[in-house]
Formats: C-alpha cells, sequence, structure tokens
C-alpha cells in the first residue's frame, strides 16, 4: 500500500524556519517525481515546490523562491521541503504527493499524504 | 501561465441527482485534466485523470469529459459519500474548488 507521511510541522513565528518532511512506503520512491501542496485555512489548493527523480530538477512557487527549498534522499525514502524567512500567509496544511510525470506539464497527483499543518504567528 | 477557472463554486444538490462541474482552461490544454475530491479535514483524493480515465477505485458513478480548453465532471447519481469539494488541475494549477452541497 503507498504510503506518505508528512512531519514536522508546528507553530512558528514570522520570519523563522522550519524543516518539513514526507516518509514514503509501498513503492519505489525514487522511480517518482514529487511535489508539495498547500491549503490556507478555508482556502483551495495551492502547489509549492516539485523535484524529480534523482533530485536534480526543482521547481519552487513563485511567492516562496529563494524561502523554500525542496529536496530528497532516496536512500532513506524522504522527500523535504525546508522554509524560511516565513510569512503569515505561509500558514496552511502542507501535504506531499507523488506526481506521476507524464511529460513535460502532463501530470497527476496520485497520492497524498495526510498533511502536516504550519502556523505561522506571532 | 495556465489559469483553470471551475464553476460553479458552490453547487446544493440531493442524493441521487446528476451533478456537473465544469473546469474552463485559459488555453487549450489537450486532455491533460485531473480532478480531485477533498473532504474537510482529509487529505485530496484522485477521482479522474487524463479527463476521463477513471482511477482505480474510484465509483464508476463518476466521469469525466472534454478535451482542449473546457472539461466536465459528472456524477451520474449523487450518493451521501459524495458531498465535499472538487477541485481540477493541470501541471502546477488548480481551480479554485467547487463546494457539493446538500439541498
Amino acid at each position: 500500500e503507498v504510503q506518505l507521511v508528512e512531519s514536522g510541522g508546528g507553530l512558528v513565528q514570522p520570519g523563522g524556519s522550519l524543516r518539513l518532511s514526507c516518509t514514503a512506503s509501498g513503492f519505489i520512491f525514487s522511480d517518482y517525481w514529487m511535489t508539495w501542496v498547500r491549503q490556507a485555512p478555508g482556502k483551495g489548493l495551492e502547489w509549492v515546490a516539485l523535484i524529480n527523480q534523482d533530485g536534480i530538477e526543482k521547481y519552487h512557487e513563485e511567492s516562496v523562491k529563494g524561502r523554500f527549498t525542496i529536496s530528497r534522499d532516496n536512500a532513506k525514502n524522504s522527500l523535504d521541503l525546508q522554509m524560511n524567512s516565513l510569512r503569515i500567509d505561509d500558514t496552511a496544511v502542507y501535504y506531499c504527493a507523488r506526481d506521476l510525470v507524464v511529460s513535460a506539464t502532463h501530470d497527476w497527483f496520485d497520492a497524498w499524504g495526510q498533511g502536516t499543518l504550519v502556523t505561522v504567528s506571532s | 501561465d495556465i489559469q483553470l477557472t471551475q464553476s460553479p463554486s458552490t453547487l446544493s444538490a440531493s442524493v441521487g441527482d446528476r451533478v456537473t462541474i465544469t473546469c474552463r482552461a485559459s488555453q487549450s490544454i489537450g486532455s491533460w485534466l485531473a480532478w480531485y475530491q477533498q473532504k474537510p479535514g482529509k487529505a485530496p483524493k484522485l477521482l479522474i485523470y487524463k479527463a476521463s480515465s477513471l482511477q482505480t477505485g474510484v465509483p464508476s458513478t463518476f466521469s469525466g469529459s472534454g478535451s482542449g480548453s473546457e472539461f466536465t465532471l459528472t456524477i451520474s447519481s449523487l450518493q451521501p459519500d459524495d458531498f465535499a469539494t472538487y477541485y481540477c488541475q493541470h501541471w502546477l494549477t488548480f481551480g479554485g474548488g467547487t463546494k457539493v452541497e446538500i439541498k
């Protein structure tokens, strides 16, 4: 059974840092692109970051560029999101998801974690 | 960047109703659209990919159609478990969501 389990969320002050992790099981982690998607309270889904199978290709949403960094450790079946210079509007539930990328711009997210809540507040 | 516009944003329906949700893309995206269902406090769940392919385990009451820039998600007979919010997605963009409420 495919499982994705996020951890690392919590309460942090504006300007602070947090590192989210996602541990994968039930599939060959190194075969898949992986992504982070977030959802602010009461709002819709927003893509945050994407990484390819070997961790060389990385993409970040414009509002998090320079502040967030996606990475992965295929030996540990782990996906991370390092979040620095956090802002109040980064408050959201953060989901990791498996991304079935068929080709450029052709994909869908077929497995999701349960999410981890990040609250940025003073 | 491609924008995805869903309509309606909220839909009130009864059990047994046929329900249709529309997703319009700001430019042609071929058949590269997916649909997700999300219940409160839960992660999204993939329903449909490549516009009309049903994800394994999803009831056949769900179907997707369309290509180019206009797509629809149809629930042929709404069940109590189907009251949720639905999102369309293309590449790194999601639609704004459609909440299906009990009438």
